[in-house]
């Protein structure tokens, strides 16, 4: 079984519309972040929460809105996002301390 | 600042090669992490390993081996007698010692083994 799972897998929205991604983890972690990986590019971090605190904020657009209800879940709300947003998101979580991240399989987003 | 380099961008060998992925890195902390993830073409990162640098000792687990030299800043991963499911793109990373440390990823090495 996979200890981060990430819903949808894919998804195609328009510029206007309004979606959330969803990540969950199982591996009792504390921390849990959000990448952005686009073609040919190194993963970015986009955000990562720390015992469901908001630590870094990696300067992102507004229309990204990250949302941790508790430990075990993460969201990405989007909002008009633009066609340079489409990518491969990424969640990962980890303990606090040792930063070995183990990342679900990612939802592949593209903006029309 | 912090930087991990990954000078190939894409590598092919035939299935039963040996072959090594090479990753440079530069930080001013005097203690971090490096890390080796496999992505396959499903897309999830799938973790491979971490040394601290405080351990220069080369580590084997199968076919995989890594190399680190703190003297270079190198951590090279080498894989032996390559299969074609070792076909993935292959990123490391680098991280400081703190809670909640940012990784920094290097813009990984795409490994194709052909049958």
């Amino acid at each position: 079984e996979t200890g981060v799972t990430q819903t949808p897998r894919h998804l195609v929205m328009g510029m206007t519309n309004k979606k959330s991604l969803k990540c969950e983890q199982h591996l009792g972690h504390n921390a849990m972040y959000w990448y952005k990986q686009s073609a040919k590019k190194p993963l970015e971090l986009m955000f990562v929460y720390s015992l469901e605190e908001r630590v870094e904020n990696n300067s992102v657009p507004s229309r990204f809105s990250p949302e941790c209800p508790n430990s075990s879940h993460l969201f990405l709300h989007l909002h008009t996002l633009q066609p340079e947003d489409s990518a491969l998101y990424l969640c990962a979580s980890s303990q606090v301390v040792n930063n070995e991240q183990f990342f679900g399989p990612g939802t592949r987003l593209t903006v029309l | 600042a912090q930087k991990v380099t990954q000078a190939q961008t894409e590598i092919s060998v035939v299935e039963k090669e040996d072959v090594t992925l090479d990753c440079v890195y530069e930080t001013r902390d005097t203690t971090y992490y490096l890390f080796w993830y496999k992505q396959p073409p499903s897309g999830e990162l799938v973790f491979l390993i971490r040394r601290n640098s405080f351990d220069e000792q080369n580590e084997i687990s199968g076919r995989y081996s890594w190399n680190f030299q703190k003297s270079t800043s190198s951590f090279n991963f080498t894989i032996t007698a390559s299969q074609v499911v070792d076909s993935a793109v292959y990123f490391c990373a680098l991280s400081g010692m703190i809670q909640g440390g940012k990784l920094i990823f290097g813009q990984g090495t795409e490994l194709s083994v052909k049958p």
